[in-house]
């Protein structure tokens, strides 16, 4: 079964510490997989895809497939990145996206 | 620009009663969907729709209908309200040569509280 897995509900760090929200998935397949975000008030937005292999907002997030994971990274947090956080993959060839669990990154000053 | 456009933003209902959540897109995406927003479940897709004429269900599809007549709208209808369709509620369209690039554009949302 297609599945994404956010395994933290919250993960709040301090200002200029590192962060890593984690996400695993479960696909038959070469995955395609993306991070989106939702800052308070704001829409739900992508924040980057695993294919472009790109940085957004100082975050990075690479693919592993042996450990089907595809976690995201920033190596000092700011906070103005507390918001919510959405792993999600492309299901078939019709564009379903597949969400996890979300994770809330709380960054404390 | 208008993008994704949902109405009501706040919605409350008793139990058996009936109602359509709108959504309009003016950027003439063809992809739309519908997908409900749960603490602990993260979001998962109801109903979606590939073009104008045709939807498909997605995880989570009972208790609602959808039709896409036009390429710019994609109602969604709850026949008989529940407290287990308390939820947040967002539609979410795409271009049509980025279906498969994973870029939705989201509404705002809707929240529903069924009593």
């Amino acid at each position: 079964a297609q599945r994404v897995t956010q395994p933290e509900k919250l993960l709040s760090v301090f200002k200029g510490a590192p962060v890593e929200l984690k996400c695993n998935y479960s696909y038959s397949g070469s995955p395609e997989l993306f991070w989106y975000v939702q800052y308070s008030r704001q829409r739900l937005q992508l924040l980057l895809r695993h294919i472009s292999r790109e940085s957004i907002k100082g975050f990075t997030a690479d693919l592993n497939k042996g450990e089907t994971s595809f976690h995201l990274k920033k190596p000092f947090a700011q906070e103005e990145d507390s918001a919510m956080y959405y792993c999600a993959l492309i299901s078939g060839n019709t564009g379903k996206l597949i969400f996890g669990q979300g994770t809330t990154l709380q960054v404390k000053p | 620009n208008a993008g994704v456009t949902q109405t009501p933003k706040f919605q409350v209902l008793k139990t058996g009663q009936s109602m359509t959540l709108q959504c309009a897109q003016d950027m003439n995406h063809e992809y739309m969907s519908w997908y409900r927003q749960d603490p602990g479940m993260g979001l998962r897709l109801i109903h979606y729709s590939v073009g104008a004429g045709i939807t498909d269900q997605g995880e989570v599809p009972n208790g609602y209908n959808v039709s896409r007549s036009t390429t710019e709208d994609f109602p969604l209808r709850l026949l008989s309200a529940a407290p287990s369709q308390t939820s947040v509620y967002f539609c979410a369209s795409s271009y049509p040569a980025s279906i498969n690039t994973g870029e939705l554009f989201f509404g705002e949302g809707s929240r529903l509280t069924v009593l």
